[in-house]
């Protein structure tokens, strides 16, 4: 299967402590974004990346986030001092260079903050 | 923040029906995108509508855009039980690269 990977898929943390996510895009694609969804809400745009350069971060992502993609394959995402408010689904896409072509996401990474 | 808005938030019907979701967004965009998620699962690529179309058919999917409306409807002809899942329309930006998500349409489907 060469789909979106993530890894966790579950991730139980208590208020505080760091966590990192990994996703590993679709080989060829350009493209990697990070979403956040919370239950019975659409995703909200975190980040994206084109191969290794960070394009846009939102402005609502505090500064406890942060994501790389060192070598523009696969890339993490990770959560400072964490708190209950930051539990959600975090998903990744990737897509071709085309801008604004179709996304392939990822099955997610649950995290809940104890 | 999100740009689209669908409507009805939750749709129930019966297997065979027709189901329709609408969305509506704010800005100019390039193209409009519908997606599926089946609980707690990424979402899946339904079919892509570009800013100078109207209407688009995938299969028992059927997309129109009204881009003077800024809005547009997915239908779903003689549906199943199986396409139970929530449905989020998405659109980019003219400048931006990113695709902003509603809030979704969760459709149930009783056989």
């Amino acid at each position: 299967d060469t789909g979106v990977s993530q890894n966790p898929r579950h991730k139980i943390t208590k208020r505080g402590q760091n966590v990192t996510f990994r996703c590993d895009p679709i080989s060829e694609h350009n493209r990697l974004y990070w979403y956040r969804q919370t239950l019975g809400q659409g995703p909200e745009f975190l980040t994206y990346f084109q191969n290794e350069a960070q394009l846009e971060k939102s402005r609502l992502l505090s500064d406890r986030f942060s994501a790389e993609r060192p070598k523009g394959s696969f890339s993490t995402l990770e959560i400072q001092r964490t708190e209950q408010g930051d539990s959600a689904m975090y998903l990744c896409a990737s897509s071709l260079l085309v801008a604004s072509e179709k996304l392939f996401f990822g099955s997610g990474t649950q995290l809940s903050v104890l | 923040s999100q740009q689209g808005e669908e409507d009805p938030q939750a749709l129930s019907i019966q297997e065979g029906e027709n189901a329709t979701m609408n969305c509506s967004y704010k800005t100019s965009i390039n193209n409009l995108q519908w997606y599926r998620q089946n609980s707690g699962r990424g979402l899946v690529h339904l079919i892509l509508i570009r800013s100078n179309e109207r209407e688009k058919h995938s299969g028992r999917l059927r997309v129109t855009l009204d881009t003077s409306k800024k809005s547009s409807s997915l239908l779903i002809t003689a549906s199943r039980a199986a396409d139970t899942a929530s449905y989020f329309c998405a659109t980019d930006e003219r400048q931006g690269g990113k695709l902003i998500f509603g809030q979704g349409t969760e459709l149930s489907v009783k056989p």
